[in-house]
């Protein structure tokens, strides 16, 4: 069974621009969920996922993110227009319906570099 | 504020004497803990994890104890392995569905051989 997989792995780009990450979550979970962390520091929340809609979003840090989950498979994360402080790695985690053991399975993380 | 207290952020330990990595919450109505461990460049992994009705569970060389009075919990490895080395994380949640969990910021194991 594929794991979480997640694209680009690594992403340079300078401040002002687009990136778009993407994440592919185990199939069949419902539940997906993006997660930040940042200069080493704990990973943070930023949204989840049930199917395609938005659970909770209280995580974003602001408009410049936008998250979407077409059709409850996939998901993608858009900076627009990425910071110097949106820099960091984008983990993606995903787990079955309902609770279960709580435990996410995660991605191996997009880093963002933001120039 | 944080949640998800970590207050290592580093601990060296030899190989096969016990590992401590302590945890701390400020939320009460924290109800499920779970640890993660990272390798680098690899997403977290899941270790193992415990519910507030619980006071330790064991999993092989892991155990992890949860104190909710003091609302503290620890997760010991015993006996420790190179292997080990990487960083933990802590996890927190409560028991509503869909509630997202809240990390700490790691400690980062170094076991030496």
């Amino acid at each position: 069974e594929a794991g979480v997989t997640q694209f680009p792995s690594h992403s340079v780009i300078e401040k002002g621009q687009t990136v778009t990450l993407r994440c592919d979550p185990i199939s069949g979970h419902d539940n997906l969920y993006w997660y930040r962390r940042v200069m080493g520091k704990e990973i943070k929340f930023l949204l989840h996922f049930v199917k395609e809609s938005k659970q909770d979003e209280s995580g974003m840090p602001n408009n410049r993110f936008l998250a979407e989950r077409t059709g409850g498979t996939y998901s993608t994360l858009k900076v627009q227009p990425a910071e110097l402080e949106d820099s960091g790695v984008y983990f993606c985690a995903s787990s079955h319906s309902g609770r279960g053991t709580g435990e996410l399975f995660f991605g191996e993380g997009s880093r963002l570099t933001v120039l | 504020d944080q949640q998800v207290k970590q207050n290592s952020p580093s601990l060296s330990v030899q190989e096969g004497r016990i590992s401590i990595l302590n945890c701390d919450y400020t939320n009460s109505m924290f109800d499920y803990f779970l640890w993660y461990k990272k390798y680098p460049a690899e997403g977290p992994t899941f270790l193992i994890s415990i519910s507030s009705i619980k006071d330790k569970n064991e999993d092989g060389r892991f155990t992890v104890f949860l104190n909710k009075s003091a609302k503290h919990l620890s997760l010991h490895i015993v006996p420790s392995q190179p292997g080990d080395s990487a960083v933990y994380f802590c996890a927190a949640s409560t028991h509503n569905y869909g509630q997202n969990f809240v990390f700490g910021p790691g400690t980062r194991l170094s076991v030496l051989p």
